[in-house]
C-alpha cells in the first residue's frame, strides 16, 4: 500500500494563481481531511470530507475549494492565492476510529 | 471556539533527560490523540486516550488523559536523540466528529 499520497511536493505560485493539490488513499479510508501547518500554529483543518460527495468546512476554509468525487481521492483548490497561503499542506485520511494518516506534505510558496 | 493549548512551546534536554508536554482543552474531550513529527516529515500517530484517568505507556512513553478529560499529558523517560521532534495533541472538533483541533505542537531537541 502506498498510503497517503500528494502532489507535488514542492511548488511556487504567483499572486492571483490558481492550483490543484493532489491528495490520494488507497486504504479504503471514508474521512479525509486537508490541513495548513505554520510555524507555532500547529496544524489546522481546511477542509474535511465524511465520505465521496460529502464535503465540510474546518477553521480556515477561505480562498480553498474541495470536492470528493471518489473515495480515494481529496483534491484541494486554491482558488487565487495570495501570500498568506504560504504553508505546508497536509492531507489524512482515517477510518472512524480517528487515527490520521497523514501524507508527506506540499510546501507551497505564493509570492 | 474550541481551543487546544499545549505546552511549552519549544523545550531543550540533554540526552538522558526526562520530557513532558502538557495539552490543555478549553471544553471536554471524547477522546485525545498524540502525533509525533519528525523535522522535515509528516505528523505520525502514537496513541489515542478516550478514558477519564487513562494511562497508557509505550516503552519509555507514558501518556494521561485527565479525569475531567480536558487534560492530557505525554511524558519521556530518559529521552534518546530519536525522540526528536514535535509532539502534538489533537482532540475531536466535538464530541464523536472526525474533525481535529490540534495544539500547537511542542518542539523537543536534544543535545548528545
Amino acid at each position: 500500500n502506498a498510503g497517503v499520497t500528494q502532489t507535488p511536493k514542492f511548488q511556487v505560485l504567483k499572486t492571483g494563481q490558481s492550483m490543484t493539490l493532489q491528495c490520494a488513499q488507497d486504504m479504503n479510508h471514508e474521512y479525509m481531511s486537508w490541513y495548513r501547518q505554520d510555524p507555532g500554529m500547529g496544524l489546522r483543518l481546511i477542509h474535511y470530507s465524511v465520505g465521496a460527495g460529502i464535503t465540510d468546512q474546518g477553521e480556515v476554509p477561505n480562498g480553498y475549494n474541495v470536492s470528493r468525487s471518489t473515495t480515494e481521492d481529496f483534491p484541494l483548490r486554491l482558488l487565487s492565492a495570495a501570500p498568506s497561503q504560504t504553508s505546508v499542506y497536509f492531507c489524512a485520511s482515517s477510518y472512524s476510529s480517528g487515527e490520521q494518516y497523514f501524507g508527506p506534505g506540499t510546501r507551497l510558496t505564493v509570492t | 471556539g474550541q481551543q487546544v493549548m499545549q505546552i511549552p512551546q519549544y523545550q531543550h534536554v540533554q540526552e538522558g533527560e526526562d520530557f513532558t508536554t502538557y495539552c490543555n482543552s478549553s471544553t471536554t474531550l471524547s477522546n485525545i490523540q498524540w502525533y509525533k513529527q519528525r523535522p522535515g516529515g509528516h505528523p505520525v500517530f502514537l496513541i489515542q486516550l478516550v478514558k477519564s484517568g487513562e494511562v497508557k505507556k509505550q516503552k519509555r512513553l507514558t501518556f494521561q488523559f485527565g479525569e475531567a478529560k480536558k487534560n492530557s499529558s505525554l511524558h519521556i523517560t530518559a529521552t534518546q536523540t530519536t525522540d526528536v521532534g514535535t509532539y502534538f495533541c489533537a482532540g475531536p472538533w466535538v464530541s464523536g466528529a472526525q474533525k481535529l483541533v490540534f495544539g500547537q505542537g511542542t518542539r523537543l531537541t536534544i543535545n548528545p
